[in-house]
């Protein structure tokens, strides 16, 4: 167990609609990051929160966004859905802002979703 | 651009045997960071070791180790005596000072630990 967790585990909806992922990270991790694994894509950052800030964005969609809150939860949140976002969405946390080539990332489970 | 390379989609191996994971990478900056993840069928991605690009010794961590050669860009994970549970897939991770504190991650090697 990572220390990461996630919810939901699973996530199955339609076309055109809009859902939320969370992500809690470590205790006492402060670095925030979400990625996608796609069988055609492999895993894909996202994007990348330090104490309620962003970071650095990647190859983030414009109907993505995310946020990170006060108390460190993240949340993404995916609109206007398409069958190509169907993936495995990873939360990541670390110490550090991810500016020293030591930062180590600890992976959440996982929210698996599916469009239909 | 950075990238990671792992050439072979599927490895198999005997229980108690040792197996390499080969990974080479392309990065022109001299300070980087490589990882190895494990991603057994369940799905999540577990951490498994981390050699640094000014590291003197090759990271080991129990039974596994890193094969770092510099010079031929490479960071081979060598899983010794390998268990049934080691059957999963792996992955071979960068980041890089400049990098936008991103993991950039290679296409995985499938390993299969039979009886």
């Amino acid at each position: 167990d990572s220390g990461v967790t996630q919810t939901p585990k699973h996530l199955i909806t339609a076309t055109g609609q809009r859902v939320t992922l969370r992500c809690s990270p470590r205790s006492g991790d402060l670095s925030v990051y979400w990625y996608q694994q796609s069988l055609d894509q492999g895993l894909q950052f996202l994007i990348h929160y330090y104490n309620g800030e962003e970071r650095a964005k990647g190859n983030i969609l414009e109907r993505f966004s995310a946020q990170q809150f006060p108390d460190l939860h993240s949340e993404l949140n995916l609109s206007s859905l398409e069958l190509g976002d169907s993936a495995l969405y990873f939360c990541a946390s670390s110490e550090k802002p991810g500016t020293t080539i030591t930062d180590t990332q600890y992976f959440g489970p996982g929210t698996r979703l599916t469009v239909l | 651009a950075q990238k990671i390379t792992q050439t072979q989609p599927g490895m198999f191996v005997q229980e108690k045997e040792a197996v390499t994971l080969d990974c080479t990478y392309d990065t022109s900056d001299p300070s980087y960071g490589l990882f190895w993840y494990k991603q057994p069928s369940s799905g999540e991605m577990i951490f498994l070791i981390y050699q640094g690009s000014y590291d003197q010794q090759n990271a080991t961590e129990g039974r596994y180790s890193l094969n770092f050669q510099k010079a031929r860009k490479s960071a081979n994970l060598v899983i010794s005596a390998s268990q049934l549970g080691d059957s999963a897939m792996y992955f071979c991770a960068m980041m890089w000072l400049g990098g936008s504190e991103k993991l950039v991650f290679g296409k995985g090697t499938k390993l299969t630990v039979n009886p």
